[in-house]
């Protein structure tokens, strides 16, 4: 069953430091997304993207993120200058369309910042 | 704008007791409902869905009901197990921003023997 993978599972970086989170989003979806979820609370909404463009992004996706389709198959999630409450799990997720279909997520990578 | 209201937890519950997590949302138009199911240490699925007012959404012995009249996507099931412990999340898409997917604040779900 096709599954979106992330890379690493967990990372550990230090304050300042810029990281970038990796994803393959299932192979013939056209919406992607990055959410995060801090301390097993709520799961909040990032960014979308479709069509190589950011569809949406909420107040947290600040000028410190970005994102990026680098090639055919990954698509990217960076923080530039990583500040400690950037520590999460930060799950990617993929959809057919957006419309009215339900979104499928990786397993997540854990961001630590010390 | 947007939302999504779940009940709190922790609920705990004893195997095969009847279970129901209340969900209500807030959305122009019809939004398409969902739950979501994330174990300890896992990622989220899809538990079950619903696309249009009166649809039924099950999986699991998981059922959902979308009532448009009361705004409400409750989970239930008759019987849960020990597996059942997890976080459940009620999550819509709506019609007026289509490209996300919003999500309750999780109601985490613990099943005793």
């Amino acid at each position: 069953e096709p599954e979106v993978t992330q890379t690493p599972s967990h990372q550990v970086t230090q304050m300042g430091q810029e990281v970038i989170l990796r994803c393959v989003p299932i192979s013939n979806h056209l919406y992607f997304y990055w959410y995060r979820q801090i301390l097993g609370q709520k799961v909040e909404f990032l960014v979308s993207f479709y069509n190589n463009e950011i569809s949406e992004k909420s107040e947290i996706f600040d000028d410190q993120f970005s994102v990026e389709r680098p090639d055919g198959s990954n698509f990217t999630l960076k923080i530039r200058s990583t500040k400690l409450e950037d520590s999460a799990m930060y799950f990617c997720a993929s959809s057919p369309l957006p419309s009215n279909t339900e979104a499928f997520f990786g397993q997540g990578t854990r961001l630590t910042v010390v | 704008g947007n939302s999504v209201t779940q009940m709190e937890g922790p609920v705990t519950l004893s195997e095969e007791a009847f279970l129901t997590i209340n969900c209500t949302y807030t959305a122009t138009g019809y939004p398409s409902l969902f739950w979501y199911v994330q174990y300890p240490g896992e990622g989220l699925q899809l538990l079950l869905k619903a696309t249009k007012a009166d649809d039924k959404g099950s999986n699991k012995g998981f059922e959902a009901t979308y009532r448009k009249e009361t705004t409400s996507f409750h989970l239930e099931k008759g019987s849960v197990q020990v597996s059942d412990s997890a976080v459940y999340f009620c999550a819509l898409r709506s019609e007026s921003s289509a490209s996300k997917i919003i999500f309750g604040s999780g109601t985490r779900l613990s099943i005793r023997p």
